[in-house]
């Protein structure tokens, strides 16, 4: 069952501006994980953030966690047309990543 | 880097016949993943195996089979290919005690 869901389901932006996606979950989670896929390929990992955690960065990214609210928001900042792609959260029930449960993702175009 | 490939990246086949998904990961992971991605509802996961010879159903796995004889390749059967598995397919491993996922560049499999 698709436990993530994120929003918005397609974001358009220029370049230099910042994305903000989030994502949704119901049940609770060791991690949440998101994973970039570029157009037609493959999923890669970006940034994961535990349960105790409430953000992260990682260069341009960051990530943070609400698990009362049980969501979380990726920003993206000074945005690249580089970085037009679909953000897909996963989050991770056990630690294990043996089971991972993605969202429906968010698609996001940079223009220049 | 870890590399995970997949057999084909474009397949057409008619209603009825057999199919063979094959993926292969260099990185002796422990684990693998079949998944499929449809517009509108994310990833969601077909398979994975533990080990070799070990397999557990994901949340859709009615009308596929998988098949894990060594440790590098996990394949992905559909006995009789329908018109309803035309999807892209993603195979995804990991191993050496890391959290994340690492994936193949997708099939994208089209029944007639």
């Amino acid at each position: 069952s698709q436990q993530g869901e994120e929003d918005p389901q397609a974001l358009s932006i220029q370049e230099g501006e910042n994305a903000t996606m989030n994502c949704s979950y119901k049940t609770s989670i060791n991690n949440l994980q998101w994973y970039r896929q570029n157009s037609g390929r493959g999923l890669v990992h970006l940034i994961l953030i535990r349960s105790n955690e409430r953000e992260k960065h990682s260069g341009r990214l960051r990530v943070t966690l609400d698990t009362s609210k049980k969501s979380s928001s990726l920003l993206i900042t000074a945005s690249r047309a580089a970085d037009t792609a679909s953000y897909f959260c996963a989050t991770d029930a056990d630690g294990t990543a043996s089971k991972l449960t993605f969202g429906t993702g968010t698609r996001l175009q940079v223009t220049l | 880097d870890v590399k995970v490939t997949q057999s084909s990246r474009y397949l057409v086949k008619r209603t009825g016949e057999k199919v063979f998904l094959e993926c292969v990961q260099d990185m002796d992971h422990e684990n693998m993943f079949w998944y499929r991605q449809d517009p509108g509802l994310g990833l969601r996961l077909i398979y994975f195996s533990y080990d070799v010879k070990m397999k557990e159903k994901g949340d859709i796995p009615e009308g596929y089979s998988v098949s894990r004889e060594k440790k590098e390749r996990f394949s992905l059967i559909l006995e009789s290919a329908s018109t309803n598995q035309t999807s892209m397919y993603l195979c995804a491993s990991k191993g050496g005690g890391r959290e994340t996922q690492y994936f193949g560049p997708g099939t994208r499999l089209l029944v007639l």
